[in-house]
Formats: structure tokens, C-alpha cells, sequence
């Protein structure tokens, strides 16, 4: 199955856009990326997942690239709140059944 | 979460002991699955539901079983606790279709002491 590459960590000042890239090289073509994150001692939480194409809501941005082997999500005014731990994952559309693996994820400290 | 609640929220017990978590869903959703987090590793698999009655094991299942009599609950159950599973485990429902990914609970911090 498609596994992900994260950074450990990253940190970004306040305002400032975070960037959390993710690489997925051997993704399948049926398979979207997925984002959570995990702020302290909560359960994950979605953020947004996308299949080819540029994806945004309310909370983030979603950049994959062409041949869909790395994403990158935006969240483009980082505040102190956006601390946490940033997992990327990919899963069939229809995956039920399919368990992905969320491994250690980024953890994203935003500064002052 | 909405629509996802773990109890009890917090566990202390004794090793040897037997202990039951649950999570419980109202969104009528079809995969159930149980996860343990411990510092310096990711979310792991302990096992999973595909339906009623229906389970199957994860990456660290031994020394836990599961059963799932309803839609709705998803028991654990550490047969014999051992310090090794004090854990924060977490509980997440899937659809399976695209749209819906996983929402998980708030999660059980379990002591064994």
C-alpha cells in the first residue's frame, strides 16, 4: 500500500504561511490524500483531502502536484492555535476497508 | 467529536485486571477501529471493524480482543493489562467513501499501574 513521507518538524512565526510537505510517490490512482492534525492530548482531525486537483476550505490549502507524488498543505496565516502534529495519509475512494498507516506526522510549532 | 464518544475518558487499573473501553458512534457508520498512541510513535492499529460481528486485527493486536454486537459500540477489551498498554487510545468511524475519511474520539488515557 501507498505510504507518506513527512518532515519530523517545522516551526513558523505567526502570521506567516506554514508549508507542510508530504511525499507519496507511490500513490495509485484511485487514492486521495488525506490531512489531519492532532493538537495536544485531542483526537486527529480533518482538515481537507484532495485526488489531482488544488484543493481550499475554510481551515487550509491543499497543493498536489502534477504526477501526484507530493502534496504540500498551506495554512496561510498560521496562528499559535495551529500547533500540532500534521499527518498525511492516502486511501481509496471507497477504502473502507484499506487501513492506512499515520505514522509519526510533522509537528508544527508556530512561535511568536 | 460529534457523532463519536470514548468512555471512560480516563482509566487507572491495576495489572492483571481485566478492562473494557468503548466507543460508541450515532453516524450508522460502517468501520470502527481502535488505536493506541504512545510518545515517539504514530497512531497504531490494535483492530478493526468492518461491520457487525465483523473484526479483524491490526499491527499491535496482541493482548486485546474487540466485539461489536451493534452498529453503534465497539468494545476493547484488555484481557489481562500489563503496564506495556498504558496508553491513550483512540477510537475512529470511516464510511469508507471518499467524502467521509475518519473522524475519531476524544480518546481514553489508560494507566496500569
Amino acid at each position: 500500500d501507498a505510504k507518506t513521507t513527512q518532515p519530523t518538524s517545522m516551526d513558523c512565526a505567526e502570521g506567516r504561511a506554514a508549508n507542510l510537505p508530504c511525499n507519496h510517490s507511490t500513490i495509485s490512482g484511485n487514492e486521495y490524500v488525506y490531512w489531519y492534525r492532532q493538537i495536544h492530548s485531542q483526537g486527529p482531525q480533518y482538515i481537507i483531502h484532495g485526488l489531482k486537483n488544488n484543493e481550499t476550505n475554510e481551515m487550509a490549502s491543499l497543493i498536489i502536484t502534477e504526477d501526484r507524488k507530493s502534496s504540500t498543505l498551506i495554512l496561510p496565516h498560521a496562528t499559535l492555535r495551529d500547533t500540532a502534529v500534521y499527518y498525511c495519509i492516502v486511501r481509496p475512494a471507497s477504502g473502507g476497508s484499506y487501513i492506512p498507516t499515520f505514522g509519526r506526522g510533522t509537528s508544527l510549532i508556530v512561535h511568536p | 467529536d460529534a457523532g463519536i464518544t470514548q468512555s471512560p475518558r480516563h482509566k487507572v487499573t491495576e495489572t492483571g485486571t481485566p478492562v473494557t473501553l468503548r466507543c460508541h458512534q450515532t453516524e450508522n457508520h460502517r468501520y470502527m477501529y481502535w488505536y493506541r498512541q504512545d510518545p515517539g510513535h504514530g497512531l497504531r492499529l490494535i483492530h478493526y471493524s468492518y461491520g457487525v460481528k465483523d473484526t479483524d486485527k491490526g499491527e499491535v493486536s496482541d493482548g486485546y480482543s474487540v466485539s461489536r454486537s451493534k452498529t453503534e459500540d465497539f468494545l476493547l477489551t484488555l484481557e489481562s493489562a500489563t503496564s506495556s498498554q498504558t496508553s491513550v487510545y483512540f477510537c475512529a468511524i470511516s464510511e469508507g467513501a471518499e467524502y467521509y475519511g475518519y473522524t475519531f474520539g476524544s480518546g481514553t488515557r489508560l494507566t496500569v499501574v
